[in-house]
Formats: C-alpha cells, sequence, structure tokens
C-alpha cells in the first residue's frame, strides 16, 4: 500500500538552531517526491519537486534531499518566519492522485 | 501570477442542507484536484479530473459529487451535510499531464465549510 510517513510530528527550534525533518516513503515507482508549506488555514504551497536518489534542490534556508527510500528537509538556521507545517507528499503508484503524510509542524521561537 | 480561486473561502450551514464549493484553476492547467482536510489531519485526496473527464477517485462519500466544466472551473457538490463533513476544503491544479511538472499541484486558499 502506497504510504507516506512524516516525522517527527512536531519540532521546536530556537532561531538559527538547524535541524532536519524525515519523510519517507513506500510508493512504488516514485514519479516525484513533492514537499509543501502549510500556514494554518492556507492551502499548502508548493516547495520542491524530487525525481531521482541523489537529488537535492534548495530554497533560501531550506534544502530538500531524496534517497531510495526517505527525503529530508534540512532547514539551516531557520527564522520565525519558518514557522509551518511541512507537507510531504508522493503520487500513488496507480494514480497521479498525491498521498500526503502527515506532516511536520515546526515552531521557531525566537 | 495567477493561482487557483476557490469560493467561497467560509461557509456556514445546517444538518442536512447542500452546499457547492467553486474552483477555479491556474490557467493552462488542465487537471483538478479535490482534498479535505480536517482539524489537525493532512489533507484527503476525495476526487480529480483530467479535461473534464473524472480521472481518479478517492475517499469522496456518495453524498458529493463534483464535475469539471468546459472552461475547466470545478465544482464541489455536497448534500445531506453532515456535523463530520465540516473541514477545509483545497482546490488543486496542475500542468498539463504529460508534462514534467504535471505532478506538481498549486492548491488554492481552501473553503472552510462549516456545518451546525
Amino acid at each position: 500500500e502506497d504510504q507516506v510517513t512524516q516525522s517527527p510530528e512536531a519540532l521546536r527550534l530556537q532561531e538559527g538552531e538547524s535541524s532536519s525533518l524525515n519523510c519517507s516513503y513506500t510508493v512504488s515507482g516514485l514519479r516525484g517526491l513533492f514537499w509543501y508549506r502549510q500556514d494554518p488555514g492556507k492551502g499548502p504551497e508548493f516547495l520542491f519537486t524530487l525525481y531521482s536518489a541523489g537529488e537535492e534542490k534548495e530554497k533560501e534556508r531550506l534544502k530538500a534531499t531524496l534517497t531510495k527510500k526517505e527525503s529530508f528537509l534540512h532547514i539551516t538556521a531557520p527564522k520565525p518566519e519558518d514557522s509551518a507545517t511541512y507537507l510531504c507528499a508522493g503520487p500513488s503508484s496507480n494514480t497521479g492522485k498525491l498521498i500526503f503524510g502527515q506532516g511536520t509542524t515546526l515552531q521557531v521561537k525566537p | 501570477a495567477a493561482g487557483v480561486i476557490q469560493s467561497p473561502r467560509h461557509l456556514i450551514k445546517e444538518k442536512r442542507e447542500t452546499a457547492t464549493l467553486k474552483c477555479y484553476p491556474i490557467p493552462r492547467h488542465d487537471t483538478v484536484y479535490w482534498y479535505q482536510q480536517g482539524p489537525g489531519q493532512d489533507p484527503q485526496f476525495l476526487i480529480s479530473f483530467y479535461e473534464k473527464m473524472q480521472s481518479d477517485k478517492g475517499s469522496i462519500p456518495d453524498r458529493f459529487s463534483a464535475q469539471q466544466f468546459s472552461d475547466y472551473h470545478s465544482e464541489l457538490n455536497m448534500s445531506s451535510l453532515e456535523l463530520g463533513d465540516s473541514a477545509l476544503y483545497f482546490c488543486a491544479s496542475s500542468h498539463p499531464a504529460g508534462t514534467r511538472f504535471a505532478g506538481e499541484l498549486f492548491f488554492g486558499e481552501g473553503s472552510r465549510l462549516t456545518v451546525l
């Protein structure tokens, strides 16, 4: 069964304290691994797509990496405005619909 | 840049009433997805349309129906509303199928439905 699992569920960091979020997946024949950011009461905002193991993408303080089994979202020197829920998703092996993980809620304190 | 437009943003209904949500995808996007997100939960896929035809179906109740029109906008119709239908409903659109970026979904701001 296609599944996307994220950890931790919640993460509290001090401003400037770097960390990583994990996303593991069991989608066979993965056709892209997606990261989204979601602020409370708003729609998920697309961040990155990773297509192959070893691929890395960066945007400001965020860097996403992909291995054959999991993806990491590294946050370097986070700021309070990085506080949000970060969702990982992969397209179902049967159809194109995205299967989301439960998300990691990040809180960055000043 | 144009984004996915959803309306209404907020909707309050009584049990057993009917509600309709509308979604206008990004221009030239041909696929529309509907997701339901309960409090503290991840988005759950309901249904999708490609070129005005239903392309996939998820955990959408039989009380719900949806369609995509000739101008690619989509409507989600919900009848016999129940308390458990209270949630954020997101619409997303994606690049044309077959393109490298077809899997990247762009979400609207969502429609918050409250059933009393």
